[in-house]
């Protein structure tokens, strides 16, 4: 059984500190790894995709990959309230078919 | 306008009755796909597609129909609709860097 593992939550920030988010995987296989944001009562929206090992930056996102240990992290720079939403993290089988973990939900406080 | 939209957002129907929700792509992607998303449950896959014409169950399918003859729609049926049923629908498609694009969701409640 393919899994995606997340903690649910909620993780509670302050405004302007670094929010950090895990999520750990079971196939080794895999070779594509996505986070997407989806805030209350819309649709998730994909924010960061990662293929290799490292990091990958974007404004004030930057996801993190290790393949050895199987686990892919987001870290969300200068929390700002807007950043408040469940975080999804999705992992690409060997057919590139997602695997979707139950999410951690954000909270920033002010 | 470019993109994936679902219709209707919201739909209240009765238990037995037959209800279809629909979905429209205008990116030609071969992969689309149903999710079901509950509390507590996170995002289940229904049904998804790799091309016209060519369906596969996902980890729900019990209770739902799908079709694809265009590549553009990707319609979901339920054949008869049970209050297990009641849920939020989502259609997402897969585009070339393999990350998926949702529509914005169908409210299914079933009365």
């Amino acid at each position: 059984q393919k899994e995606v593992e997340q903690n649910s939550g909620p993780l509670s920030v302050p405004e302007g500190a670094i929010a950090s988010l895990n999520c750990t995987y079971s196939d080794r296989g895999s070779q594509s790894f996505f986070w997407y944001r989806q805030y209350s009562g819309k649709s998730p929206e994909l924010i960061m995709s990662i293929y290799s090992n490292g990091d990958k930056e974007d404004g004030r996102f930057t996801a993190q990959l290790n393949k050895a240990s199987q686990y892919v992290s987001l870290l969300i720079r200068d929390s700002q309230p807007s950043d408040s939403a469940t975080y999804l993290c999705a992992v690409g089988d060997s057919n590139y078919q997602l695997i979707w973990g139950a999410g951690t939900k954000l909270i920033i406080k002010p | 306008d470019a993109g994936i939209t679902q219709s209707p957002r919201y739909k209240i129907t009765e238990t037995g009755r037959q209800v279809t929700l629909m979905c429209h792509q205008t990116w030609s992607h071969s992969y689309m796909f149903w999710y079901r998303q509950d509390l507590g449950h996170g995002l289940r896959l229904i049904y998804y597609s790799a091309a016209a014409d060519i369906t596969d169950k996902g980890e729900v399918p019990d209770g739902y129909v799908v079709s694809r003859s265009k590549t553009e729609n990707f319609p979901l049926t339920l054949e008869s609709a049970t209050r297990s049923q009641t849920s939020v629908y989502f259609c997402a498609s897969r585009g070339q860097n393999y990350g998926y694009t949702f529509g914005s969701g169908t409210r299914l409640t079933v009365v």
